[in-house]
């Protein structure tokens, strides 16, 4: 049974560029939850994904937006890239509301 | 101040010691309580999911949660080296979907 997967492992950006990351979500999860880790810190909630929808979103910028397509599976965009936005961005999973979440391994992107 | 407050150590122990890992919130409607394990470069794992307030046990973690003193633990008996991680508590509220964590305790156990 395959787990929360992410791609790509590791990506390199340039100030104002865009960026798109990609989740797929656990077998038999139907909702995914982004967030951005920075070093040394606990996840931040980005926003989450039920039935091709965004349902919550956390306090970030309208340059962090996301999709979720009909298998489940999500991408989150960022635009306009900012050196701070260089960070660890980890996929969560879920089925339903979402109480146990399980995570990807992560993305981490580092904008120079 | 932040909804969720967790010393970030660094914590060292010898192998075989018992560990208390702690956070305090100030948010009340959080109703669940995880911890996640999360090693170097890598997602965090889910390890312990408890609802409200009292106690679970799975094999040598126990997680704890008093909501009246908005205060919660995990403890690791007879510490491993390969419990050498930092450890992630997080919250969510009864209406779901975003968890708030904590920044995380840095835990080393050597043999």
């Amino acid at each position: 049974d395959a787990g929360v997967t992410q791609s790509p492992t590791h990506l390199i950006k340039t100030r104002g560029q865009q960026v798109t990351l990609r989740c797929s979500p656990k077998s038999g999860h139907d909702t995914v939850s982004w967030y951005q880790q920075a070093l040394g810190q606990g996840p931040q909630f980005i926003f989450q994904y039920y039935e091709e929808e965004e349902r919550q979103r956390g306090n970030f910028p309208d340059r962090f937006s996301g999709h979720q397509f009909p298998n489940y599976s999500s991408e989150l965009n960022v635009n306009a890239l900012l050196l701070g936005d260089s960070a660890l961005y980890l996929c969560a999973s879920s089925f339903g509301i979402g109480y146990e979440q399980y995570f990807g391994p992560g993305t981490r992107l580092t904008v120079t | 101040q932040k909804e969720v407050e967790q010393d970030p150590g660094p914590l060292s122990v010898p192998e075989g010691a018992i560990v208390s890992l702690n956070c305090t919130y100030s948010n009340s409607a959080f109703q669940y309580f995880m911890w996640y394990r999360q090693y170097s470069r890598k997602g965090p794992e889910l390890l312990m999911y408890t609802y409200s307030s009292g106690n679970k046990e799975d094999g040598r973690f126990t997680a704890q949660v008093d909501k009246s003193s908005k205060y919660i633990s995990l403890f690791i008996r007879d510490s491993q080296p390969s419990d050498s991680a930092t450890y992630l508590c997080a919250m969510m509220a009864a209406s779901g979907s975003r968890l708030t964590f904590g920044e995380g305790t840095q835990l080393t156990v050597n043999p």
